[in-house]
């Protein structure tokens, strides 16, 4: 596609389920980032892939984050046993791989955990 | 740790007037720094920033680097209401990785 692609556009799930939100990069982005974004905060990076490998996952906040991006292209974050706390949007964002390039977004999955 | 700090945090101006927006950043093995529009979720791309003292421009948008003193300013001229947003700012560091440290952003609100 054109763009980022992320779905859903909205989950609401209750506390303690599972949940997996999904992106599709701009074809051909080797780099693909997921940020978390709160209400009246800047987004908070939470994991970088190059290709199929998580390159830096220094950002997530525990161990019930996980993200996989088997084939270098779509990629999943998954969050088990959620928690109220984990309501915010999730945005994911590629780039080519190459320094000093931006990165384009998608529109975000807004959780909201009840 | 690393820092970045937008002032103010929201504003509020009559269409037609011009404003500046501010970004300051504290952060080891500085690159670049970038700014965002961000109107309903996904944040757009602006400019930017890796040289001091060059301005970029885009339209009624433009944007300067001080690497001296740590910030950039970001300035809309002629401000129309769809210029209404968030506008975040986020710096680069040097590295293995492009990941972005992004300030809590600027809400500016233009009224007609």
């Amino acid at each position: 596609g054109a763009g980022v692609s992320q779905t859903p556009s909205n989950k609401v799930t209750e506390k303690g389920k599972y949940v997996e939100l999904r992106c599709d990069p701009i074809s051909g982005h080797t780099a693909l980032y997921w940020y978390r974004q709160s209400l009246g905060q800047g987004p908070e990076f939470l994991i970088y892939f190059q290709g199929t490998g998580a390159a830096d996952d220094s950002g997530l906040p525990n161990d019930r984050f996980f993200a996989v991006r088997p084939e270098g292209s779509v990629s999943t974050l998954k969050i088990q046993r959620t928690e109220r706390g984990d309501s915010a949007v999730y945005l994911c964002a590629s780039s080519p791989g190459h320094q000093n390039t931006e990165a384009f977004f998608g529109q975000g999955t807004r959780l909201t955990v009840v | 740790e690393d820092k970045v700090v937008q002032s103010p945090l929201s504003l509020v101006v009559h269409e037609g007037d011009t404003v500046t927006l501010n970004c300051s950043y504290e952060v080891t093995n500085f690159r670049s720094l970038l700014w965002y529009k961000q109107e309903k979720k996904a944040p757009t791309f602006l400019f930017m920033l890796t040289s001091s003292g060059i301005e970029k421009k885009s339209g009624r948008l433009s944007s300067i680097l001080d690497k001296k003193e740590l910030f950039s300013i970001l300035n809309i001229t002629a401000t129309q209401t769809g210029d209404s947003a968030i506008y975040l700012c986020a710096v680069v560091r040097s590295g293995a990785t492009n990941k972005l440290i992004f300030g809590t952003g600027t809400l500016l609100a233009i009224q007609p």
